[in-house]
């Protein structure tokens, strides 16, 4: 079975601009949660989704936005980039959300210049 | 407020000898708690979970962990660690309410090192 896919593996971006990154759960997983990992820390949250609507957020400022679609894959949206976002950006899914175990994906390398 | 405590930055064993990764964390309630493993540059994997139950938990390559609620620790153990053990480890607590919905934190992590 194929695990939690996410693209693109790598991206490079300017200071201000938005970045889209996308992630495809587990087949059956309906759950796909969003983190933010930085250099030499563990992973932040970012949000939740479940069943298409949010059911948690994490302190992140309203640049970072997100969406669930109909086959529950899931974009995570970052508007007016700075320095600071580049980061690791994980997700993961699961199958019994909230107290269900999160399966994560490869990640996004995000770099900001 | 749910957060998560790993002590110790950095720990280094020799392979063959036994490995305990300490663990603390802060829940209001019943938590669920996790152990992942990272390798440079790569995604989380899941070693091993507590929902309720038996406090002692078996996960996966030869890891186990024990729930103490009495000192809010989950540490993570392995009787003979092999070379191929070195990675990160982070320690996990699921929340399920409010904004903390499918919520994890997570510590710090925890560099291990195998010497042959």
């Amino acid at each position: 079975d194929a695990g939690v896919t996410q693209s693109p593996t790598h991206l490079i971006k300017t200071r201000g601009q938005h970045v889209t990154l996308r992630c495809s759960p587990i087949s059956g997983h309906k759950s796909v949660s969003w983190y933010q990992q930085v250099l030499g820390q563990g992973p932040q949250f970012i949000f939740q989704y479940y069943e298409k609507e949010e059911r948690g957020r994490g302190n992140f400022p309203d640049r970072f936005s997100a969406r669930q679609f109909p086959n529950y894959s899931s974009e995570l949206n970052v508007n007016a980039l700075l320095l600071g976002d580049s980061a690791l950006y994980l997700c993961a899914s699961s199958l019994t959300p909230p107290q269900g175990a999160q399966y994560f994906g490869p990640g996004t390398r995000l770099t900001v210049t | 407020a749910q957060s998560v405590t790993q002590p110790d930055i950095h720990i280094t064993v020799s392979e063959g000898a036994s490995l305990e990764l300490r663990c603390n964390y802060s829940y209001g309630a019943t938590p669920y708690l996790f152990w992942y493993v990272q390798s440079p540059g790569q995604g989380l994997q899941l070693l091993l979970k507590y929902f309720s139950g038996d406090t002692l938990v078996q996960g996966i390559k030869g890891f186990e962990a024990e729930f103490k609620r009495s000192q809010s620790s989950f540490n993570l153990r392995k009787p003979s660690v092999h070379w191929s053990d070195a990675a990160e480890y982070f320690c996990a607590v699921g929340g399920a309410g409010g904004t903390s919905y499918g919520k994890l934190t997570f510590g710090q992590g925890t560099i291990l090192t195998v010497h042959p």
